[in-house]
């Protein structure tokens, strides 16, 4: 079975600057997810990587595979981006379908 | 909007009552999800289906609960006996096992048990 630990899991912070997000998991993968949750629980597909980085707007996700590590970075934070971020790995490495979730990161952001 | 809906949005019920609630994924998606989350905790599996066939059920899934895709479109999920543990959020996802592995998420039904 997959744990996915995140770390903060809670972070406030003030607008502009750098966030940083970060996620572990214990069995070899072939994709790391990062998600998206809004008040009211509504949650949306931020990146899926198998290696390297990806880029979207402000946000940057980074994954290690040989680590077992992945980054989600967030440039120029703005309170809209206040958020609970999770990341999420496949559950048991290439086995059985769907995914096993770390707790989240509550993000707030200050104006 | 993803694409993926659940009704209802909220349900508030009473200790013992059943309660079920409603999926429809992406249309041309064969797979579906159905995962739940307590406050604070990120969301845990609870099963899932390819087309109408329920491959597998978690061991979170007490005997109260079931799950259906009687023609591999939208999906069911009931709860008999509703205790209050059962309170928590209830999300359905769906994706194409033969395309990306994302997984698309719904808006999710909150589950209050009085």
């Amino acid at each position: 079975k997959n744990e996915v630990e995140q770390s903060p899991q809670n972070l406030t912070a003030q607008e502009g600057e750098f966030i940083t997000i970060n996620c572990s998991y214990s069995v070899g993968i072939s994709a790391l997810h990062w998600l998206q949750q809004h008040p009211g629980g509504g949650i949306v597909s931020l990146f899926m990587l198998s290696s390297g980085k990806k880029k979207h707007g402000r946000l940057i996700a980074t994954i290690n595979i040989q680590e077992k590590h992945s980054s989600l970075h967030i440039t120029a934070s703005h309170p809209r981006d206040s958020a609970v971020y999770i990341c999420a790995a496949p559950r048991s490495g290439g086995g059985a379908d769907g995914l096993t979730f770390g707790k989240g990161t509550h993000l707030i952001i200050q104006p | 909007d993803t694409g993926v809906s659940q009704d209802p949005r909220h349900k508030i019920t009473k200790r013992g009552q059943n309660v079920t609630f409603r999926c429809d994924p992406i249309s041309e998606h064969n797979r579906l999800y159905w995962y739940r989350q307590t406050l604070g905790q990120g969301p845990e599996f609870l099963t899932y289906f390819q087309n109408e066939a329920q491959l597998e059920k978690s061991r979170l899934l007490s005997d109260r609960f079931s799950a259906e895709r009687p023609k591999g479109s939208f999906s069911t999920l009931e709860i008999q006996r509703t205790e209050q543990g059962d309170s928590a959020m209830y999300l359905c996802a769906s994706r194409n096992s033969g395309a990306s592995d994302t997984q698309y998420f719904g808006p999710g039904t909150r589950l209050t048990v009085l």
